[in-house]
């Protein structure tokens, strides 16, 4: 069974331009999670996804930056234009549906986004 | 707030010498879970250890639990030059939402 893939695996962009992420999870789980570290620093939550509905979007820092997944399968995030600061890793997490029990999140290989 | 706070915030040993970090949260948890970042990779998971658990162990790791503290250490055992990485605990809201701490760096020299 594939895993969670994420593309490009790297991107290097300068200071406004556009950049679309994209991650697919693993077939059949409805929940999609994106995360992302910049600078090194902590892990932080960006939303989260229940097949195609946002379920949370706390965690998007502004509004250049938006997330879809049509359809209920693969997503994406888009930054519109890129700064700076968001430079970082943006990880990509799927797991199955939620219940009582936990599901483990599977997370793809992140893609490195470096502003210039 | 960080729900997850790490500590140190780098480590640096030698191969064969123990590692141990340690993570404290702020609310109340169903469970708790260590992650590794290797540079340049993903995360993998590592371990996850439930609320009325005090102790668990996956190979060379134990982590244990304290509620009571809202803390929790993981332990690697004869550290190799593999387990360079940064390793973060993590604990989950009701929607599955992962909050991570600030993560510790690992550094094991051969």
């Amino acid at each position: 069974e594939a895993g969670v893939t994420q593309f490009p695996s790297h991107s290097v962009i300068e200071k406004g331009q556009t950049v679309t992420l994209r991650c697919d999870p693993i077939s059949g789980h409805d929940n999609l999670y994106w995360y992302r570290r910049v600078m090194g620093k902590e892990i932080k939550f960006l939303l989260h996804f229940v097949k195609e509905s946002k379920q949370d979007e706390s965690g998007m820092p502004n509004n250049r930056f938006l997330a879809e997944r049509t359809g209920g399968t693969y997503s994406t995030l888009k930054v519109q234009p890129a700064e700076l600061e968001d430079s970082g890793v943006y990880f990509c997490a799927s797991s199955q549906e939620l219940g009582d029990t936990y599901n483990e999140q599977f997370f793809g290989p992140g893609t490195r986004l470096t502003v210039l | 707030s960080q729900q997850g706070e790490e500590d140190p915030q780098a480590l640096s040993i030698q191969e064969g010498e123990n590692a141990t970090m340690n993570c404290s949260y702020k609310t109340s948890i169903n469970n708790l879970q260590w992650y590794r970042q290797n540079s340049g990779r993903g995360l993998v998971h590592l371990i996850l250890i439930r609320s009325n658990e005090r102790e668990k162990h996956s190979g060379r790791l134990r982590v244990t639990l304290d509620t009571s503290k809202k803390s929790s250490s993981l332990l690697i055992t004869a550290s190799r030059a593999a387990d360079t990485a940064s390793y973060f605990c993590a604990t989950t809201d009701s929607w599955g939402k992962l909050q991570f701490g600030a993560g510790t760096q690992v550094v094991v020299t051969p």
